[in-house]
């Protein structure tokens, strides 16, 4: 079990350009959430994978985002003309779902995350 | 609004002081709750959590009861250390309650 793992773990970028992070789970995880934090919040669910299938994305994620998975191991999040707004820091957790509620009570694995910032 | 709330932080204890981070949360039916912690240049990790009514979650000393009359999930730790300094987050989930976090409390002990 060596963890989640995130990349990279820093990305400085301009306003308008794409970027994409990239998050591996724990090996035999079948699923995969991706989080936004800004300073002084809490983490703000963004969009939750289980397997390959991507279930749920937040009503609050712009267009702009988009993420896979897609042979259900390692996940993408990309975001195309990134704003300053953006500026945050990107996390992934992985857990074991083994129940068949839609959210279960797993628990959730954090990788160190993304710090974006946007000029 | 936020469906979790935290009480504010820093929180500044001494060593071996009695800790209570309050958590109340809004939801018409029955979701799971947890608390995170988070020590400097750490990921988050999962402190305790609690899947029904009363049941009281537990690990490393913390305490926290899932209140459902009183929809709380206060966290408790009868004599904190110094190296229990770190930011902590309720947070709630499960069924069709999507991963929802508080803002976090700081917690800051002194030798």
């Amino acid at each position: 079990d060596t963890g989640v793992s995130q990349d990279p773990r820093h990305k400085i970028t301009k306003r308008g350009q794409n970027v994409t992070f990239r998050c591996d789970p724990i090996s035999e995880h079948n699923r995969l959430y991706w989080y936004r934090q800004t300073l002084g919040q809490g983490p703000e669910f963004l969009t939750y994978f289980q397997n390959e299938a991507q279930l749920e994305k937040s009503r609050l994620l712009s267009d702009r985002f988009s993420a896979e998975r897609p042979k259900g191991s390692f996940s993408t999040l990309e975001i195309q003309r990134t704003e300053q707004g953006d500026s945050a820091m990107y996390l992934c957790a992985s857990s074991l779902g083994r129940g068949a509620n839609f959210f279960d009570t797993d628990t959730q694995y954090f990788g160190p995350g993304t710090r974006l910032t946007v000029l | 609004g936020n469906s979790v709330t935290q009480m504010e932080g820093p929180v500044t204890l001494s060593e071996e002081a009695f800790l209570t981070i309050n958590c109340t949360y809004t939801a018409t039916g029955y979701p799971s709750l947890f608390w995170y912690v988070q020590y400097p240049g750490e990921g988050l990790q999962l402190l305790l959590k609690a899947t029904k009514a009363d049941d009281k979650g537990s690990n490393k000393g913390f305490e926290a009861t899932y209140r459902k009359e009183t929809t709380s999930f206060h966290l408790e730790k009868g004599s904190v250390q110094v190296s229990d300094s770190a930011v902590y987050f309720c947070a709630r989930s499960g069924g069709s309650y999507i991963p929802t976090f508080g803002r976090g409390t700081s917690l800051i002990v002194h030798p």
